[in-house]
């Protein structure tokens, strides 16, 4: 089963700074990977699939990149909407696997 | 519009069995994976397994193999996620979610399920 690390574990930034969250799979995953928001008392949301994509109706403040082994979700300027937990999912090999989840917090 | 709709917060006993719901509606039912996720209190969310209710084809994360059962009733657009002998740890919460292009894009509200004695 493949593992992924997020880091940090937790960000604690302001609005208008910009986020830079970390996923590391134990193993390649391609590009198959996939990021998620949620937040309290929600369910999760699709932000982007295979690595780069947005999903329909995610702004374009949100980006992904990375393939192989590390992948990045950046938030170009964090809005107050978008404090949250970020987590990443890999498709590439069976279980399908998330990881443990970046927080990311009001400084 | 894409909706999961899952059905209402259950509280058991330990050892007793359950069955929950996901109804879909606004695509094509049985052109598509349903999935379901398991989000203990306070913690990450976990990948349990998938069913395509065109042909009932299911598969399971292998640390859920056996502990739950989930199928389908596509004549009413519905995924169900099952237990036969519930315990403590089973409490969490549920999530159903659509699968396209191997990416859960439409989510379910979640489901709480409480096992207490």
């Amino acid at each position: 089963e493949i593992v992924l690390t997020q880091s940090p574990a937790t960000l604690s930034l302001s609005p208008g700074e910009r986020a830079t969250l970390s996923c590391r799979a134990s193993q390649s995953v391609s590009s198959y990977l996939a990021w998620y928001q949620q937040k309290p008392g929600q369910a999760p949301r699709l932000l982007i699939y295979d690595a780069s994509n947005r999903a329909t109706g995610i702004p374009a403040r949100f980006s992904g990149s990375g393939s192989g082994t590390d992948f990045t979700l950046t938030i170009s300027s964090l809005e107050p909407e978008d404090f949250a937990v970020y987590y990443c999912q890999q498709r590439n090999n069976w279980p399908p696997t998330f990881g443990p989840g970046t927080k990311v917090d009001i400084k | 519009e894409v909706q999961l709709v899952q059905s209402g917060a259950e509280v058991k006993k330990p050892g007793e069995s359950l069955k929950i719901s996901c109804k879909g509606s606004g695509f094509s039912f049985t052109s598509y994976w349903i999935g379901w996720v398991r989000q203990m209190p306070g913690k990450g969310l976990e990948w349990m397994g998938i069913i395509y209710p065109g042909d009932s084809d299911t598969r399971y994360s292998p640390s859920f193999q056996g502990q739950v059962t989930i199928s389908t009733d596509k004549s009413i657009n519905t995924a169900y996620l099952q237990w036969s002998s519930l315990k403590a740890s089973d409490t969490a919460m549920y999530y159903c979610a659509r699968q396209s292009g191997g990416n859960f894009d439409y989510w379910g509200q979640g489901i709480l399920v409480t096992v207490s004695s």
